[in-house]
């Protein structure tokens, strides 16, 4: 089955770039999407196929999708940017999966 | 507005049947490329996704969950059911359903505020 792996946490001072990643084997090849969950909130999604963003959703937010890693960015962070983020991949041996999630802290 | 809400038990026995329910508004599961499914996160946990209903009654189940799922639509009634047999403590956790977008490669667009299910004797 296909694994995707995301790290456990990534920090970021407000205003600073934060980049959180989607490992997984040729995962360039597949379509990426993005979730912003906040404590007691269901997800939001903040880019869906890569790399295209909801309206709604600030222009701060992008995403990029290349060979083994996919990475959601996040430009000026700011406080209210502090949740947790899962990516979510379609595998035809396992169909949807969700990363294990990264908390991101905004110091 | 497109607006889902899930419902069902909050506490339910070890090895009994779960039945949730997905009442959703403004939008309408006969429309191609539609699909409503269902996600859950036990608590302090990842997202994981369960099952999902297109449009045309095409259904999905998690691989390892698949023997104990059943999704069903009501069209008529815009409602989404999941049934989850011979539930276990580990089955704890918040169940979200949700409205797709696309096909196979889809995203969840809209999201229920989630229902609390607790498996405990």
């Amino acid at each position: 089955s296909y694994v995707v792996t995301q790290p456990p946490s990534v920090s970021v001072a407000p205003g600073k770039t934060a980049r959180i990643t989607c490992g997984g084997n040729n995962i360039g090849s597949k379509s990426v999407h993005w979730y912003q969950q906040k404590p007691g909130q269901a997800p939001v999604v903040v880019i869906y196929y890569d790399s295209d963003r909801p309206s709604g959703i600030p222009e701060r937010f992008s995403g990029s999708n290349s060979g083994n890693t996919a990475t959601l960015t996040i430009s000026r962070v700011e406080a209210g940017d502090e949740a947790d983020y899962y990516c979510q991949v379609w595998d035809s041996s396992s169909d949807q999966i969700f990363g294990g999630g990264t908390k991101l802290t905004v110091l | 507005q497109i607006t889902l809400k899930e419902s069902g038990p909050t506490l339910v026995k070890p090895t009994q049947t779960l039945t949730l329910t997905c009442t959703f508004s403004g939008f309408s599961l006969s429309t191609s490329g539609v699909g409503v499914g269902w996600i859950r996160q036990p608590p302090g946990k990842a997202l994981e996704w369960l099952a999902l209903i297109y449009w045309d009654d095409d259904k999905r189940y998690s691989s390892s969950l698949k023997s104990r799922l059943t999704i069903t639509k009501d069209t008529s009634k815009n409602q989404v059911v999941l049934t989850m047999t011979n539930v276990d403590p580990v089955d704890t956790a918040a169940y979200y359903c949700a409205r797709s977008r696309g096909t196979q490669t889809y995203y969840f667009d809209y999201w229920g505020q989630g229902t609390l299910v607790t498996v405990s004797s």
